[in-house]
């Protein structure tokens, strides 16, 4: 058990419907990262946020959105589903961002757009 | 620039064996080097990592070997067992101030057969 949460577990729901997909950190952990795995797409880096502040942003989609809240906890907002977003969305948290910090990955969200 | 190739996208090996995966990168920026393990339904955990100014790290049947000049590293498993089976991710990691994001390799499913 890492120390992350994700909820929830597992998300079915429709095209062109909107989700929140959450995610507490590690205790301690101010930086927040979002991860989407798919299977043609591999692991790929959507977003970090840093003491509720965005810092780094990856291949994320308009249609996707973030935040990080003063409790430290994110939360990922997909809008307009499409059937290619089905993928698993990982969270992970770490204590810091200096070269070396490892980043600690939740059990992730398993999305289904039918 | 951001890509990091893995290879090979399979492996089978024999209990007792010798497991090699290999991922070269292009950015000179990149300055952190993790492996990552992921068992089915779970989230990817930090297996060993790597600095760029360290040759090879060894930590108990894992070692990664790694060349800066030929912009390459590669994780070695010694004495592969069954329980080794599973999806093995290269990544780097480059990041600025409190900006921080991991690029993976596309992975590489390992069965070590008993």
């Amino acid at each position: 058990d890492s120390g992350v949460t994700q909820t929830p577990k597992h998300l079915i729901t429709a095209t062109g419907q909107r989700v929140t997909l959450r995610c507490s950190p590690r205790s301690g952990d101010l930086s927040v990262y979002w991860y989407q795995q798919s299977l043609d797409q591999g692991l790929q880096f959507l977003i970090q946020y840093y003491n509720g502040e965005e810092r780094a942003k990856g291949n994320i989609l308009e249609r996707f959105s973030a935040q990080q809240f003063p409790d430290l906890h994110s939360e990922l907002n997909l809008s307009s589903l499409e059937l290619g977003d089905s993928a698993l969305y990982f969270c992970a948290s770490s204590v810091g961002t200096l070269s070396g910090s490892e980043q600690f990955f939740g059990p992730g969200t398993r999305l289904t757009v039918l | 620039q951001q890509q990091v190739k893995q290879s090979p996208q399979s492996l089978i090996v024999q209990k007792g064996g010798i497991s090699i995966i290999n991922c070269a990168y292009e950015n000179t920026a990149f300055d952190y080097f993790p492996w990552y393990q992921q068992f089915p339904g779970k989230g990817p955990a930090l297996l060993i990592a790597i600095r760029p100014d360290v040759s090879e790290k060894k930590e108990g049947r894992f070692t990664i070997s790694f060349n800066k000049s030929a912009k390459q590293f590669s994780l070695h498993i010694m004495d592969s067992q069954p329980g080794d089976s599973a999806t093995y991710f290269c990544a780097a990691s480059v990041g600025s101030g409190s900006a921080r994001q991991l690029t993976f390799g596309s992975g590489t499913q390992l069965t070590v057969l008993p």
